[in-house]
């Protein structure tokens, strides 16, 4: 299986700021990349998929980066509903594996 | 718009089998692949496995494979799992999601989850 691992864990913040959530396979998964956004309580919700497109109504504050086996989400201007735990996802091959996730919480 | 409307919580016991069912409201239903996930407290999603109720075969990942069961009813647009010998390990929030297909595969939307406990 693929192996995912997100860096950092987690990490705090200010509203306004700018944070940068990295994540990385086990091997190469080319540009088969999504990103999601969980918070409590509540099912994850897709942010962006295929490494850098923006899901469908999702701001524009967030943009995905990355391929091979390296991978970026930045979150500009950081809102109060931004404050979550993100998830990436590989849909290289399956099992389609997670990573365990970076909470972002309020400095 | 597609919604997933799943089944309540539930509280098992080792050993037991647990069955979870996934209502669609809207969508092409028969088409669409319907994957299975569960989150553990505290960890990432994991995926267990996926079905095309046109095809009615499921798609498992190995370690799920004999132990879980993906089945589709079309005429009640409803997907189910179901998982067997229970242990205490199981207990998670399990979800069920829509594969979506593009440049990658991604799980849009998902179900609300259901709680199963795994408790003596």
């Amino acid at each position: 299986d693929i192996q995912m691992t997100q860096s950092p864990s987690s990490l705090s913040a200010s509203v306004g700021d700018s944070v940068t959530l990295t994540c990385r396979a086990s091997q190469t998964i080319a540009s088969y990349l999504n990103w999601y956004q969980q918070k409590p309580g509540k099912a994850p919700k897709v942010l962006i998929y295929g490494a850098s497109s923006l899901q469908s109504g999702v701001p524009s504050r967030f943009s995905g980066s990355g391929s091979g086996t390296d991978f970026s989400l930045t979150i500009n201007n950081l809102q109060p509903e931004d404050f979550a735990t993100y998830f990436c996802q590989q849909a290289h091959s399956p099992p389609w594996t997670f990573g365990q996730g970076t909470k972002v919480e309020i400095k | 718009q597609v919604q997933l409307v799943q089944s309540g919580a539930e509280v098992k016991k080792p050993g037991s089998s647990v069955k979870v069912s996934c209502k669609t409201i809207g969508g092409t239903f028969s088409s669409d692949a319907f994957s299975w996930l569960r989150q553990a407290p505290g960890q990432g999603p994991e995926w267990m496995g996926d079905i095309v109720p046109v095809f009615n075969v499921a798609n498992y990942a190995q370690r799920f494979q004999g132990r879980a069961t993906i089945t589709a009813d079309e005429s009640t647009r409803t997907v189910y799992m179901e998982l067997s010998s229970l242990r205490y390990e199981d207990t998670a929030v399990y979800y069920c999601a829509r594969n979506q297909r593009g440049s990658s595969l991604w799980f849009d939307p998902w179900g609300q989850g259901t709680l199963v406990t795994v408790s003596s």
